[in-house]
């Protein structure tokens, strides 16, 4: 079955910098690659997702990159803000979203002011 | 975006005992994903549920602990069955539209 790896687990940056988060899948037939932010105590919530006809996707501050030769896509935060604090979780589907989701590790990202 | 509801909320429950947890949806979907999040870990897929069939249940998970029905388009159970410690858990249901949402998610406690 799939296997997400990502990295890294914590990541602490100074507000206004930016963050980049990576996640690799083990599965070629994986078509769909949803971020989730999820706060303290709340739901996992989609920030953004990206499928596998395109490379790139930005929405305002954060954007996601797709390989698909190397299998690894990436999350991009600019001008990190406090309220970006969070755990960021990477997934993967064969489905296009039809299917169940397999998720990375989590990435507890720290925005120092 | 479709809007899921969950109860209960939370409960704590007896080892040995059983809880049911109740997924709503304000739209029909085709597929209900019911999820398992450990304290502090990431999230895993329990199983699938399309409604008229079988629940899909992914490697290390069986219906006999976690069965699951699905009786409509708009709703799921999933129930966790003779509970142990290692059950307390938050169980999140989700669903199938053009990206996938969760529901508020369920904390369950086992003691």
């Amino acid at each position: 079955g799939e296997n997400v790896e990502q990295h890294p687990s914590t990541l602490s940056v100074q507000e206004g910098d930016s963050a980049v988060i990576k996640c690799t899948y083990s599965d070629s037939a994986s078509n769909y690659f949803p971020w989730y932010k999820q706060e303290l105590g709340k739901r996992p919530q989609l920030i953004i997702d990206i499928r596998s006809n395109v490379g790139e996707k930005k929405d305002q501050r954060i954007a996601v990159t797709l390989n698909k030769t190397a299998k690894h896509f990436s999350l991009h935060i600019t001008e990190t803000q406090p309220e970006d604090s969070a755990v960021y979780f990477c997934a993967a589907s064969t489905g296009g979203g039809a299917d169940g989701l397999t998720f990375g590790k989590g990435t507890h990202l720290i925005i120092q002011p | 975006s479709a809007v899921i509801s969950q109860k209960p909320s939370r409960d704590i429950c007896q080892r040995g005992t059983s809880l049911t947890i109740q997924c709503q949806v304000d739209s029909q979907v085709t597929m209900m994903f019911w999820y398992r999040q450990q304290p502090g870990q990431s999230l895993t897929l329990i199983a699938t549920a399309n409604q008229g069939s079988e629940a899909t249940y992914e490697s290390g998970f069986v219906i006999d602990k976690f069965p699951i029905s699905r009786p409509n388009l708009t709703f799921s159970t999933l129930t966790v069955s003779n509970m142990s410690p290692e059950d307390s858990s938050i169980y999140l249901c989700s669903v199938d539209t053009v990206e996938q949402f969760f529901g508020p998610g369920t904390r369950l406690t086992v003691l």
